[in-house]
Protein backbone atom coordinates (compact mmCIF):
# COMPACT_ATOMS: atom_id res chain seq x y z
CA UNK A 1 0.00 0.00 0.00
CA UNK A 2 1.97 2.76 -1.61
CA UNK A 3 0.07 5.86 0.26
CA UNK A 4 3.11 8.26 -1.62
CA UNK A 5 3.84 7.65 -4.53
CA UNK A 6 6.55 9.57 -7.05
CA UNK A 7 5.70 8.17 -10.73
CA UNK A 8 8.64 9.65 -12.78
CA UNK A 9 11.95 7.65 -11.44
CA UNK A 10 14.19 10.11 -13.29
CA UNK A 11 14.32 13.46 -14.89
CA UNK A 12 16.67 15.32 -17.05
CA UNK A 13 16.74 18.57 -16.88
CA UNK A 14 19.25 21.04 -18.87
CA UNK A 15 20.72 24.04 -16.56
CA UNK A 16 19.05 27.03 -16.37
CA UNK A 17 15.29 25.61 -16.90
CA UNK A 18 12.99 24.78 -14.70
CA UNK A 19 12.57 21.23 -13.06
CA UNK A 20 9.46 20.10 -12.15
CA UNK A 21 8.87 16.84 -9.54
CA UNK A 22 5.82 15.39 -9.11
CA UNK A 23 4.14 13.51 -6.08
CA UNK A 24 1.03 12.07 -5.51
CA UNK A 25 -1.11 10.29 -2.10
CA UNK A 26 -3.81 8.98 -1.16
CA UNK A 27 -4.01 9.59 2.65
CA UNK A 28 -6.22 11.91 3.50
CA UNK A 29 -5.12 12.24 7.25
CA UNK A 30 -1.97 13.60 5.71
CA UNK A 31 -1.32 17.65 6.80
CA UNK A 32 2.27 18.21 5.93
CA UNK A 33 4.32 17.78 3.35
CA UNK A 34 8.26 17.87 2.69
CA UNK A 35 10.52 17.32 0.01
CA UNK A 36 14.34 16.15 0.99
CA UNK A 37 17.39 15.88 -1.15
CA UNK A 38 19.75 12.54 -0.87
CA UNK A 39 23.42 12.51 -2.25
CA UNK A 40 24.93 9.46 -2.98
CA UNK A 41 26.39 8.00 0.66
CA UNK A 42 24.57 10.72 2.68
CA UNK A 43 21.26 11.05 4.54
CA UNK A 44 18.38 12.85 2.86
CA UNK A 45 18.36 16.70 3.38
CA UNK A 46 15.41 18.39 3.98
CA UNK A 47 14.41 20.83 1.59
CA UNK A 48 11.20 22.60 1.77
CA UNK A 49 8.18 21.70 3.30
CA UNK A 50 4.32 22.93 3.42
CA UNK A 51 1.61 22.63 5.51
CA UNK A 52 -1.67 21.55 4.28
CA UNK A 53 -3.40 25.09 5.12
CA UNK A 54 -1.35 26.44 2.48
CA UNK A 55 -1.12 25.84 -1.11
CA UNK A 56 2.48 27.09 -2.59
CA UNK A 57 5.85 27.72 -0.08
CA UNK A 58 8.62 29.47 -1.92
CA UNK A 59 11.94 29.28 -1.22
CA UNK A 60 14.99 30.75 -2.91
CA UNK A 61 14.98 28.62 -6.52
CA UNK A 62 12.91 26.00 -4.45
CA UNK A 63 8.84 26.19 -4.47
CA UNK A 64 6.32 23.84 -3.49
CA UNK A 65 2.74 23.83 -4.92
CA UNK A 66 0.02 21.45 -3.09
CA UNK A 67 -3.10 20.52 -4.40
CA UNK A 68 -5.35 19.25 -2.10
CA UNK A 69 -8.46 18.03 -3.96
CA UNK A 70 -6.05 16.01 -6.28
CA UNK A 71 -3.97 15.08 -3.12
CA UNK A 72 -0.86 16.21 -5.23
CA UNK A 73 2.04 18.18 -4.71
CA UNK A 74 4.54 19.50 -6.54
CA UNK A 75 8.90 20.65 -6.58
CA UNK A 76 9.92 23.55 -9.14
CA UNK A 77 13.11 24.30 -9.36
CA UNK A 78 14.14 27.47 -10.91
CA UNK A 79 16.55 27.77 -12.70
CA UNK A 80 17.80 24.55 -12.61
CA UNK A 81 22.01 23.87 -11.55
CA UNK A 82 24.38 20.87 -12.23
CA UNK A 83 24.68 20.75 -8.32
CA UNK A 84 21.02 19.79 -7.92
CA UNK A 85 21.26 16.64 -9.15
CA UNK A 86 20.47 14.00 -7.01
CA UNK A 87 17.39 11.80 -5.86
CA UNK A 88 14.29 13.81 -4.58
CA UNK A 89 12.11 12.27 -1.88
CA UNK A 90 8.44 13.43 -0.90
CA UNK A 91 7.17 12.56 2.15
CA UNK A 92 4.11 13.33 3.99
CA UNK A 93 3.26 13.09 7.67
CA UNK A 94 0.06 13.22 9.45
CA UNK A 95 0.63 14.72 12.73
CA UNK A 96 -2.13 16.48 13.59
CA UNK A 97 -3.72 12.54 14.22
CA UNK A 98 -2.02 12.68 17.38
CA UNK A 99 1.30 11.13 15.63
CA UNK A 100 4.29 12.57 15.59
CA UNK A 101 5.57 15.13 12.67
CA UNK A 102 8.02 13.04 12.10
CA UNK A 103 7.30 9.94 11.23
CA UNK A 104 7.34 10.10 7.81
CA UNK A 105 6.12 8.08 5.17
CA UNK A 106 8.09 8.82 1.94
CA UNK A 107 7.76 8.35 -2.28
CA UNK A 108 10.16 6.35 -3.87
CA UNK A 109 12.16 9.25 -5.09
CA UNK A 110 12.78 10.50 -8.08
CA UNK A 111 16.64 10.82 -9.89
CA UNK A 112 17.25 14.59 -11.16
CA UNK A 113 19.81 14.57 -13.68
CA UNK A 114 20.55 18.96 -15.04
CA UNK A 115 23.49 18.70 -17.54
CA UNK A 116 25.36 21.54 -17.99
CA UNK B 1 27.33 20.52 15.84
CA UNK B 2 28.41 17.30 14.11
CA UNK B 3 25.25 16.25 12.80
CA UNK B 4 23.59 13.10 13.48
CA UNK B 5 26.18 10.50 13.46
CA UNK B 6 26.08 6.46 12.69
CA UNK B 7 28.17 3.83 13.15
CA UNK B 8 29.27 1.83 11.40
CA UNK B 9 28.37 2.46 7.60
CA UNK B 10 29.22 -0.57 6.43
CA UNK B 11 28.38 -3.87 7.89
CA UNK B 12 28.61 -7.30 6.55
CA UNK B 13 26.95 -10.31 7.88
CA UNK B 14 25.93 -14.01 7.69
CA UNK B 15 22.41 -15.12 7.89
CA UNK B 16 21.51 -16.02 11.45
CA UNK B 17 23.76 -13.40 13.19
CA UNK B 18 23.01 -10.89 15.52
CA UNK B 19 24.03 -6.99 14.59
CA UNK B 20 23.85 -4.04 16.08
CA UNK B 21 24.32 -0.38 15.34
CA UNK B 22 24.57 3.03 16.91
CA UNK B 23 23.28 6.59 16.05
CA UNK B 24 24.35 9.63 17.62
CA UNK B 25 21.93 12.13 17.32
CA UNK B 26 22.48 16.09 17.61
CA UNK B 27 23.52 16.91 21.31
CA UNK B 28 20.22 19.13 22.35
CA UNK B 29 17.88 16.78 20.15
CA UNK B 30 15.19 15.23 22.15
CA UNK B 31 13.91 12.64 19.64
CA UNK B 32 15.28 10.21 17.58
CA UNK B 33 14.51 8.27 14.77
CA UNK B 34 15.13 4.74 12.67
CA UNK B 35 14.14 4.35 9.44
CA UNK B 36 15.18 1.49 6.49
CA UNK B 37 15.65 2.45 2.82
CA UNK B 38 15.79 -0.72 0.59
CA UNK B 39 16.98 -0.32 -2.94
CA UNK B 40 14.98 1.93 -5.30
CA UNK B 41 12.55 2.58 -2.49
CA UNK B 42 12.29 5.80 0.08
CA UNK B 43 13.02 5.69 3.60
CA UNK B 44 10.68 3.66 5.63
CA UNK B 45 9.63 4.31 9.72
CA UNK B 46 10.73 1.70 11.80
CA UNK B 47 10.71 3.85 15.56
CA UNK B 48 11.15 6.93 17.55
CA UNK B 49 11.76 7.90 20.79
CA UNK B 50 10.98 10.97 22.83
CA UNK B 51 13.91 11.14 24.83
CA UNK B 52 14.64 7.58 26.23
CA UNK B 53 11.03 6.41 25.82
CA UNK B 54 9.80 4.55 22.83
CA UNK B 55 6.56 6.05 21.66
CA UNK B 56 6.02 4.03 18.20
CA UNK B 57 6.95 1.29 16.57
CA UNK B 58 5.75 0.64 12.89
CA UNK B 59 4.29 -3.05 12.14
CA UNK B 60 7.86 -3.57 9.77
CA UNK B 61 9.51 -3.85 13.13
CA UNK B 62 9.43 -7.53 13.75
CA UNK B 63 10.55 -9.06 17.15
CA UNK B 64 13.78 -9.67 15.99
CA UNK B 65 14.43 -6.25 15.73
CA UNK B 66 15.16 -3.77 19.64
CA UNK B 67 15.89 -0.14 19.77
CA UNK B 68 17.26 1.29 22.95
CA UNK B 69 17.76 4.81 23.82
CA UNK B 70 19.44 4.46 27.72
CA UNK B 71 19.65 8.07 29.24
CA UNK B 72 18.02 9.61 26.15
CA UNK B 73 21.38 10.32 24.29
CA UNK B 74 22.63 7.62 21.76
CA UNK B 75 20.74 4.69 20.76
CA UNK B 76 21.06 1.39 18.94
CA UNK B 77 19.55 -0.62 17.15
CA UNK B 78 19.56 -4.69 17.32
CA UNK B 79 18.84 -7.26 15.16
CA UNK B 80 19.02 -10.61 15.77
CA UNK B 81 18.71 -13.70 13.45
CA UNK B 82 19.42 -11.64 10.30
CA UNK B 83 17.97 -12.60 7.17
CA UNK B 84 18.40 -11.53 4.08
CA UNK B 85 15.74 -9.89 3.22
CA UNK B 86 17.08 -7.64 6.53
CA UNK B 87 20.05 -6.42 4.05
CA UNK B 88 18.99 -2.73 3.79
CA UNK B 89 20.13 1.11 4.65
CA UNK B 90 19.24 1.66 8.07
CA UNK B 91 18.91 5.30 8.79
CA UNK B 92 18.88 7.40 12.11
CA UNK B 93 17.50 10.64 12.36
CA UNK B 94 16.64 13.13 14.94
CA UNK B 95 14.85 16.45 15.99
CA UNK B 96 14.20 18.84 18.63
CA UNK B 97 10.01 18.93 19.46
CA UNK B 98 9.46 22.24 21.36
CA UNK B 99 6.54 20.92 22.48
CA UNK B 100 4.45 22.34 20.20
CA UNK B 101 2.29 20.99 17.13
CA UNK B 102 2.43 23.88 14.67
CA UNK B 103 6.28 24.21 15.70
CA UNK B 104 6.76 20.95 13.01
CA UNK B 105 9.87 19.03 13.73
CA UNK B 106 12.45 18.83 11.40
CA UNK B 107 14.33 15.69 10.72
CA UNK B 108 18.17 16.03 10.21
CA UNK B 109 19.25 12.33 8.83
CA UNK B 110 22.91 10.56 9.22
CA UNK B 111 24.35 8.91 6.38
CA UNK B 112 23.14 5.60 7.70
CA UNK B 113 24.17 2.08 7.98
CA UNK B 114 24.27 -0.16 5.36
CA UNK B 115 23.63 -3.65 5.70
CA UNK B 116 24.58 -7.25 3.74
CA UNK B 117 23.42 -10.15 4.85
CA UNK B 118 24.71 -13.77 3.08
Amino acid sequence: DQQVKQNSPSLSVQEGRISILNCDYTNSMFDYFLWYKKYPAEGPTFLISISSIKDKNEDGRFTVFLNKSAKHLSLHIVPSQPGDSAVYFCAASAGAGGTSYGKLTFGQGTILTVHP
Amino acid sequence: DTGVSQNPRHKITKRGQNVTFRCDPISEHNRLYWYRQTLGQGPEFLTYFQNEAQLEKSRLLSDRFSAERPKGSFSTLEIQRTEQGDSAMYLCASSLDRGAAFLKEKLFFGSGTQLSVL
